[in-house]
């Protein structure tokens, strides 16, 4: 099945700088990648997703780049701001047995804090 | 539009006892899935419903899970008898193609 590892596990940035979480998968089959942020007491956000026919995608100040070859992905958050402090998780779906909508596979999640 | 909702937001239950969470996917969408995240760790998922069906429970970690979605609308998810090991933040969300929406999760706590 499918593997995701995801770096830095925390991340701490002055407000201002750029951000860069990384992740990669196990599984070529993988087609859709998308990024959730989870802020403390709710439930993760999808804020930005790339399928395996696109190299890139920008949405205001975040990024996402995937390499197909090398299999990873990553998300680039610039000008960061003190509400950008979150677990951000990225992921991957498992297309295994044809279907479009199976499961996600879940990196570990990265802690970013972005100090004023 | 509503989101996904979940309740309890928070469940404590003694080590041995039942708990039954339930979801409310969006409105209109045929897939609901079940995700545990247990101590920090990553999220992983347990199952996927399409409609009323169950498509994926690969995930289900022992026959003391049983998750049910009776007429394909909302779903639940029991856990008797809960053991220790249990606890964790079980998360639903649902989609109607590739980008699934979550709900904000149940915090259960085995004692």
């Amino acid at each position: 099945g499918e593997n995701v590892e995801q770096h830095p596990s925390t991340l701490s940035v002055q407000e201002g700088d750029s951000a860069v979480i990384k992740c990669t998968y196990s599984d070529s089959a993988s087609n859709y990648f998308p990024w959730y942020k989870q802020e403390l007491g709710k439930g993760p956000q999808l804020i930005i997703d790339i399928r395996s026919n696109v190299g890139e995608k920008k949405d205001q100040r975040i990024a996402v780049t995937l390499n197909k070859t090398a299999k990873h992905f990553s998300l680039h958050i610039t000008e960061t701001q003190p509400e950008d402090s979150a677990v951000y998780f990225c992921a991957a779906k498992d297309n295994a047995g044809g279907t479009s909508y199976g499961k996600l596979t879940f990196g570990q999640g990265t802690i970013l804090t972005v100090h004023p | 539009e509503a989101g996904v909702t979940q309740f309890p937001s928070h469940s404590v239950i003694e080590k041995g006892q039942t708990v039954t969470l339930r979801c409310d996917p969006i409105s209109g969408h045929d897939n609901l899935y079940w995700y545990r995240r247990v101590m920090g760790k990553e999220i992983k998922f347990l199952l996927h419903f399409v409609k009323e069906s169950k498509q994926d429970e690969s995930g289900m970690p022992n026959n003391r899970f049983l998750a049910e979605r009776t007429g394909g609308t909302y779903s639940t998810l029991k856990v008797q008898p809960a053991e220790l090991e249990d606890s964790g933040v079980y998360f639903c969300a649902s989609s109607q193609a590739s980008r699934a929406f979550f709900g904000q999760g149940t915090r259960l706590t085995v004692v």
